[in-house]
Order: C-alpha cells, then sequence, then structure tokens
C-alpha cells in the first residue's frame, strides 16, 4: 500500500511554456502534499505544503505565482511550473502524508524530470 | 532552524558493514527518518525512529539517542546494490511538522 504516482514521469518544454505535474495517492488520502525539488547531487529541498482544500505553504524563497500549485481533493495535487526557464529543469518530487497514519512518514512519488530548453 | 550534518560520501566493501552516522540540532523534536535514494530516482522509506533505541529491519537497522541529537543507519551484509545516497531527515513540531533533510550520504560499495 501507500503508492504515490506522478506524471509525467519526465518533460522537456520550451523556455516560456508552462509545465503541470500531477501527484495522486493511488490507495489512500493524502492529508498533506509536499513539493520538493533536487538538483544533481544535492539533496531534496521543499518547495511548498499543500493541505487539500487550502492554499499552499511556500517555503521561503519559493516564488508563489510561478510554481503554481493547487490540491483540490484529498488524492491529488498539482505544480503547474509557469513561464519555465532553463534554471527551472530540475527532478521534482511530490509526497504525501496518509490521513489515518499516526506517524510523520511521507510516501514519496517517483519524481518528474523537467528539462527547458 | 534545524541543523542536520551527515557524511558526504563513504565506501564500504561487498559484505561488510558500514555506518552512518547523523547529528542534528532542532527544537521540538518528533522523530527521525532515513531514506535511501538512487541515482535518477525517489527516496524510498528505510526506518522511521521517534524513541531512544535501536530499530532493527532485516540487513538495515537504526538507532537514535535523543539527548545526544544522533542517530546512525547501520548497513549488514553489504551489498552492490546498496549502492545510494542515504538521507536522514528530521520532523520538528515546531516546523509543521514537515520533514527536514539533511545533503545526504553517497554511499559505494566496492566489490
Amino acid at each position: 500500500g501507500a503508492v504515490v504516482s506522478q506524471h509525467p514521469s519526465w518533460v522537456i518544454c520550451k523556455s516560456g511554456t508552462s509545465v503541470k505535474i500531477e501527484c495522486r495517492s493511488l490507495d489512500f488520502q493524502a492529508t498533506t502534499m509536499f513539493w520538493y525539488r533536487q538538483f544533481p547531487k544535492q539533496s531534496l529541498m521543499l518547495m511548498a505544503t499543500s493541505n487539500e482544500g487550502s492554499k499552499a505553504t511556500y517555503e521561503q524563497g519559493v516564488e508563489k505565482d510561478k510554481f503554481l500549485i493547487n490540491h483540490a481533493s484529498l488524492t491529488l495535487s498539482t505544480l503547474t511550473v509557469t513561464s519555465a526557464h532553463p534554471e527551472d529543469s530540475s527532478f521534482y518530487i511530490c509526497s504525501a502524508r496518509s490521513l489515518t497514519g499516526s506517524s510523520y512518514e511521507q510516501y514519496f512519488g517517483p519524481g518528474t524530470r523537467l528539462t527547458v530548453t | 532552524g534545524q541543523n542536520i550534518d551527515q557524511p558526504t560520501e563513504m565506501t564500504a566493501t561487498e559484505g561488510a558493514i558500514v555506518q552512518i552516522n547523523c547529528t542534528y540540532q532542532t527544537s521540538g523534536f518528533n522523530g527521525l527518518f532515513w531514506y535511501q535514494q538512487h541515482a535518477g530516482e525517489a527516496p524510498t522509506f528505510l526506518s522511521y525512529n521517534v524513541l531512544d533505541g535501536l530499530e532493527e529491519k532485516g540487513r538495515f537497522s537504526s538507532f537514535l539517542s535523543r539527548s545526544k541529537g544522533y542517530s546512525y543507519l547501520l548497513l549488514k551484509e553489504l551489498q552492490m546494490k546498496d549502492s545510494a545516497s542515504y538521507l536522514c531527515a528530521v520532523i520538528s513540531n515546531t516546523n509543521a511538522g514537515k520533514s527536514t533533510f539533511g545533503d545526504g550520504t553517497t554511499l559505494t560499495v566496492k566489490p
């Protein structure tokens, strides 16, 4: 159990376009979903925390107008990278925390590799 | 804020035992996770410690000392497939329940 999917797995887009990444909890309901970004040979950097039905909380330095997060249901959160630039190229990973779980364990999606040309 | 320190790189031999240390400074400690991450893939859960002591799970064990702000991940009978990055992450209730990740330890297992 506790499977999280992400779509797409990888995407190449042109500079100036927008890209939407979906994160789904397949077999559980997620109270909270987290969006991370990871550059090569670096650790995960938390971008934002989203709770179903409320606005996402962004970490310092993350532009909320550039990285739009929507958490419309207990099983789906989306991250839209707007007006993408080459420096946005990275590995984007979501994770979800269970509604019923008593621990703080997060279940990670497989990640989405974004390349902006 | 939270400081999490782990060694950047470690090398060990197939079949051996390796211990990866993690020290942290935080207030409102609420648990520590270890994750394994292979290159180009997302992290996978290894262990979760919230109380002091050793948690054993097959070839992997994790230890926590809250008073010392210290944890280690112990990998026994190393296999080549254990070559990966190992991430220590701390949960603090003063950080809204979010995980803060260390920079990770890249483990290379050699034949």
